[in-house]
């Protein structure tokens, strides 16, 4: 079956503008989460979707926003981009928040760069 | 709060070896998931092997193991028969067993398999 997909797996914005990312999680799965990877802080949880509810956060600003859809797919979005903003955007999905086994599954990522 | 430390930024094996990666962290916690995945240059986050806290028996999948020390708060991953294709990034990710999805990575360390 096919794995978590996102899209776009590249895109380049300025500062100031916005942009949002998208994740089709795998079919059944309906926990979607969010992480960040750059060089300098690593990889950090961003937020956790399940049944279109944010159900977690993690420690990032208000520009970082995200929102489930009834088909489970997840997009994020990003406002008034900074330079720092520049990473990779990994999607995770799991069939449930929690589940029994701990396992997610990961997306190749969005690779965003801010200039 | 959680933290995850994986002291060796670096590490190389020859093909066929045998090669340990180690990580280290801290929790108040007491039920919860220990985790290593790889990530490839395709970049796409792979898991290798999950430890539950409550099962003191050393989780074991195929060349990978781990070493379980719950009151040190020590997982370390062993990888033996080397092959080229485990040259990757290895992280280390904690995931307390709340209900949610959320991931506490460790810096990773660069593993290159020599031939």
């Amino acid at each position: 079956k096919a794995g978590v997909t996102q899209t776009p797996r590249y895109l380049i914005k300025t500062r100031g503008q916005q942009v949002t990312l998208s994740c089709s999680p795998i079919s059944g799965h309906r926990s979607v989460s969010w992480y960040q990877q750059t060089p300098g802080q690593g990889l950090q949880f961003l937020f956790e979707y399940f049944s279109e509810t944010q159900r977690n956060k993690g420690n990032f600003p208000g520009r970082f926003s995200g929102r489930q859809f009834s088909n489970s797919r997840s997009e994020m979005n990003v406002s008034t981009l900074e330079l720092g903003d520049s990473a990779l955007y990994l999607c995770a999905s799991s069939l449930v928040p929690g589940a029994v086994t701990g396992e997610l599954f990961f997306g190749e990522g969005s690779r965003l760069t801010v200039l | 709060a959680q933290t995850v430390t994986q002291s060796q930024p670096e590490m190389s094996v020859q093909e066929a070896e045998t090669v340990t990666l180690s990580c280290t962290y801290d929790t108040s916690e007491n039920n919860y998931y220990l985790f290593w995945y790889k990530q490839p240059p395709s970049r796409q986050m792979i898991l290798v092997i999950r430890q539950e806290a409550y099962k003191q028996q050393n989780a074991t999948e195929n060349r990978f193991s781990v070493n379980f020390q719950k009151a040190a708060k020590s997982f370390s991953l062993k990888i033996s028969d080397s092959q080229l294709g485990d040259t990757a990034m290895y992280f280390c990710a904690f995931m307390p067993r709340t209900g949610a999805n959320n991931l506490f990575f460790g810096t990773g360390t660069r593993l290159t398999v020599i031939p």
